[in-house]
């Protein structure tokens, strides 16, 4: 069975332009969520999708970023503009239910 | 707050045993998770705790007190590939995990 995968695996963009993360999970896991590591700190969660639905957008830091999950399946996590504290590695998850969640690899984003 | 504390860093030798501390605030607890994470590579589960006591899984033990808001991760007979950080993450009333920073763990031979 295919695990979440995530891509681009690195994305490296300059201030101000933007950026597009995907995110596909586990077929049949309908939440699915969004986290955020920055350097030297702990992953923070940054939204919550019930299939097509937001559940919970409280991490999400401020108005450039947007995500959606058209149809259920994948999801984007878009970023615009890019400014240089929003680097770090966005990781995906997806949980058939509300307890075990299943990680991607990750895309390491850098914003010179 | 759902402060998540555990330490930053152990070291430990092959064959050793070290156990992983992390406590939490207790209001709102749904589950205790604690992950792997290899550099560069995803968090991949290793335990989920949602009563007290222990919970075994071949090298790898993890432990809970809910009255306490304390778990820990206990690794025996340690090998070479078990360096990585252990991610201590926890379950809220609002379903999305709270992660702590992350105790990076170094095997020496």
């Amino acid at each position: 069975e295919a695990g979440v995968t995530q891509f681009p695996s690195h994305s490296v963009i300059e201030k101000g332009q933007t950026v597009t993360l995907r995110c596909d999970p586990i077929s049949g896991h309908d939440n699915l969520y969004w986290y955020r590591r920055v350097m030297g700190k702990e992953i923070k969660f940054l939204l919550h999708f019930v299939k097509e639905s937001k559940q919970d957008e409280s991490g999400m830091p401020n108005n450039r970023f947007l995500a959606e999950r058209t149809g259920g399946t994948y999801s984007t996590l878009k970023v615009q503009p890019a400014e240089l504290e929003d680097s770090g590695v966005y990781f995906c998850a997806s949980s058939p239910h509300n307890n075990e969640q299943f990680f991607g690899p990750g895309t390491r984003l850098t914003v010179l | 707050g759902q402060n998540i504390d555990q330490p930053t860093e152990m070291t430990a030798t092959e064959g050793a045993i070290v156990q992983i501390n992390c406590t939490y605030q207790t209001s709102g607890f749904n589950g205790l998770f604690w992950y792997q994470q290899h550099a560069g590579e995803a968090p991949t589960f290793l335990s989920y705790n949602v009563l007290d006591g222990l919970e075994e899984k071949g090298r790898f033990s993890s432990f809970l007190s809910r009255s306490k808001g304390y778990s820990y991760l206990l690794l025996k007979e340690l090998q070479m590939k078990d360096s990585a950080s252990y991610l201590c993450a926890v379950i809220f009333n609002d379903y999305k995990l709270s992660f702590g920073a992350g105790t990076t763990v170094t095997v020496r031979a």
